[in-house]
């Protein structure tokens, strides 16, 4: 079954405006991550976090690993025409060898 | 800067033929994954290695099979290609001590398309 929700499955945004996702789990993770992929392209890195309740930052991104550790958001502010792209959050469980993947946050932005 | 790479880039191939897409990496990973993954769709773990001569299935069932003799190199083969293959195959790595193994870079993908 599905390891990780992501919400939205989608967003139309307007260029300027602030974009919030998040990624739910009903069981503890130890690590979240959360990539950007462009069509055609691999996944690239945007923010990895290792502790509950960190939170950290990537320019106009900044992402927080959820107290409960079973989940964590990413807010994009300021959108601009190139943040569009689909948005990934990836976990590690306890007890899990390998990293789950959510379903994507597709993001469009209308310049 | 991730140091990952993957050939080819785009691959059409008729039915039945045998492929070899290759992922190398530069950065001294102990663990490399390939993941199968549709348009805009999820990812989904077919292969992982966490290091030379180790290879594991993933939580997909694919009917491909992957090597590992050296640190640097994953490739992953299929020996008779069918439209079902159709998809993008994502490589990916990751190395380093504690938590920071967790995190895998990926390379650019290879898009397969089957006739």
């Amino acid at each position: 079954g599905q390891q990780l929700n992501q919400s939205p499955q989608s967003m139309f945004i307007q260029e300027g405006e602030d974009v919030s996702m998040n990624c739910t789990s009903s069981s503890i993770f130890n690590t979240w991550l959360w990539y950007k992929q462009e069509p055609g392209e691999g996944p690239v890195l945007l923010i990895a976090l290792y502790k509950a309740g960190e939170l950290t930052s990537n320019g106009r991104l900044t992402a927080q690993f959820g107290i409960t550790r079973k989940d964590s958001f990413l807010n994009i502010s300021a959108s601009i025409p190139s943040d569009v792209g689909i948005y990934f959050c990836a976990g590690r469980k306890t007890g899990a060898n390998n990293l789950f993947f959510g379903t994507g946050t597709r993001l469009t932005v209308i310049p | 800067e991730a140091d990952i790479y993957q050939t080819p880039r785009y691959l059409v191939i008729g039915t039945g033929k045998k492929i070899t897409l290759e992922c190398s990496q530069t950065m001294g990973h102990d663990k490399m994954y390939w993941y199968q993954q549709d348009p805009g769709m999820e990812l989904h773990l077919i292969h992982y290695s966490y290091g030379v001569n180790s290879t594991e299935k993933g939580d997909l069932s694919s009917e491909s099979t992957v090597s590992r003799i050296r640190t640097e190199h994953f490739p992953l083969t299929l020996e008779s290609a069918r439209p079902s293959h159709t998809s993008q195959y994502l490589c990916a790595s990751s190395g380093g001590q504690g938590r920071i193994q967790e995190t895998q870079y990926f390379g650019p993908g290879t898009r397969l398309l089957v006739l």
